[in-house]
């Protein structure tokens, strides 16, 4: 099973928008709604931003959120933060395989 | 709190095996499995498969068979994920992860280094 597809950077300067995408097939993304979105700080274990495609566990901020159309999954931070510098990663449910995740995203903010 | 706290750093020869733990707390253990994940240096989250925390049943990933092997106590509600052969490149940071049925990992342990080198 390959990775998701992720771009390898994006940046965003405090106060924008950004959008991260995450690619796979109609075997994984497409077919079912378990896609999750992780943050990860250096040195640090992830954190599960959105878990169902959309959903955030509680305490985690309304500026993240996330989407689906298709094949494609993504995750929008608004109203970015110095904080929200850090690694993005998804994954998605993919029978056979189980779970399989994307190559990471750096997001840096200018 | 619900958390995941996992033993410390391991540096370890060639062709030794390490042993990590995973111990759950603020939860009912056997409710949600637990998956584990690999992170190479510099590298991305990549994961090693899961253990059903009812049965005991473990689902490797392909690339994490035969030297790999995830175990249960469940009497001390700890995960254990043991690594035999070990190779330079098993040198990683190893996560254990409580799922939320698929593939949500809403819980992570802090992460266990270990080093593989002679």
């Amino acid at each position: 099973q390959s990775a998701l597809t992720q771009p390898a950077s994006v940046s965003g300067s405090p106060g924008q928008s950004i959008t991260i995408s995450c690619t796979g097939t109609s075997s994984d993304v497409g077919a079912y709604n378990y896609v999750s979105w992780y943050q990860q700080h250096p040195g640090k274990a992830p954190k599960l931003l959105i878990y169902d495609v959309s959903n955030r566990p509680s305490g985690v901020s309304n500026r993240f959120s996330g989407s689906k159309s298709g094949n494609t999954a993504s995750l929008t931070i608004s109203g970015l933060q110095a904080e929200d510098e850090a690694d993005y990663y998804c994954n998605s449910y993919a029978p056979g395989t189980t779970l399989v995740f994307g190559g990471g995203t750096k997001l840096t903010v200018l | 709190q619900v958390q995941l706290v996992q033993s410390g750093s391991e540096l370890k020869e060639p062709g030794a095996s390490v042993k990590v733990s995973c111990k759950a707390s603020g939860y009912t253990f056997t409710h949600y499995s637990i998956n584990w994940v690999r992170q190479a240096p510099g590298q991305g989250l990549e994961w090693m498969g899961w253990i059903s925390t009812n049965t005991g049943n473990p689902t490797y990933a392909q690339g994490f068979t035969g030297r790999f092997v995830f175990s249960l106590d469940t009497s001390v509600s700890t995960a254990y994920l043991q690594i035999s052969s070990l190779k330079t490149e098993d040198t990683a940071v190893y996560y254990c992860a409580r799922d939320l049925g698929i593939g949500q990992l809403i819980t992570w342990g802090q992460g266990t280094l270990v080093t593989v080198s002679s």
